[in-house]
């Protein structure tokens, strides 16, 4: 899993709360990605950044938001809004954006 | 949206056998990249192999590429137990983001 660490692995809310997915990379990459993975299923692109306090939503960024307020750190907040939020998520970081990702060992997270 | 699509979605073989899997996507490309996952695991890169690129081989893996057709795949030979994983093929499309596809289950008996 690389320098990269995601906390915690699992991850259990209530419907209605918000909650935040930390990602720390110390790979001193300057793009990072979040993704979504429903079981069986490819990789969605929720959010991704390319330098420091940038970022745009990639194909299912409703419902989530991010912030990038230093290289190392790029968290995910899940909010109420997410219709189904349920899911595995990764995070990942490169040195630029389109090369070689290096990914997370993700968090399940549980929504009831 | 999906850029790579794979097939088969899932493929069973016997140690020793090789194994071959295809990726196919839409738009143009800088680059392809092939992933491994372990189940309830983050993804490792593979291999990337440029559109200037026709093949690319990293140990047991080889992969070839076709940008006419739009077409990559993965051949893995000689296949081993722990070689049992997804793998999902990932491209850098439109836009500085990637792409991946829904992934290939690849099951090898020992």
């Amino acid at each position: 899993d690389g320098g990269i660490t995601q906390s915690p692995k699992y991850l259990f809310r209530k419907e209605g709360q918000n909650v935040t997915l930390s990602c720390e990379q110390n790979l001193n990459h300057d793009a990072m990605y979040w993704y979504r993975q429903d079981p069986g299923q490819g990789l969605r692109l929720i959010y991704y950044s390319q330098i420091v306090n940038d970022f745009q939503k990639g194909d299912i960024a409703e419902g989530y938001s991010v912030s990038r307020e230093k290289k190392e750190s790029f968290p995910l907040t899940v909010t109420s809004a997410q219709k189904n939020p349920t899911a595995f998520y990764l995070c990942a970081s490169s040195v630029a954006t389109g090369i070689e990702q290096y990914f997370g060992p993700g968090t399940r997270l549980t929504v009831t | 949206s999906q850029q790579g699509e794979e097939d088969p979605q899932a493929l069973s073989i016997q140690e020793g056998e090789n194994a071959t899997m295809n990726c196919s996507y839409k738009t143009s490309i800088n680059n392809l990249q092939w992933y491994r996952q372990n189940s309830g695991r983050g993804l490792v890169h593979l291999i990337l192999i440029r559109s200037n690129e026709r093949e690319k081989h990293s140990g047991r893996l080889r992969v070839t590429l076709d940008t006419s057709k739009k077409s990559s795949s993965l051949l893995i030979t000689a296949s081993r137990a722990a070689d049992t994983a997804s793998y999902f093929c990932a491209t850098d499309g439109m836009g500085n983001d990637m792409r991946f596809g829904a992934g290939t289950r690849l099951t090898v008996k020992p």
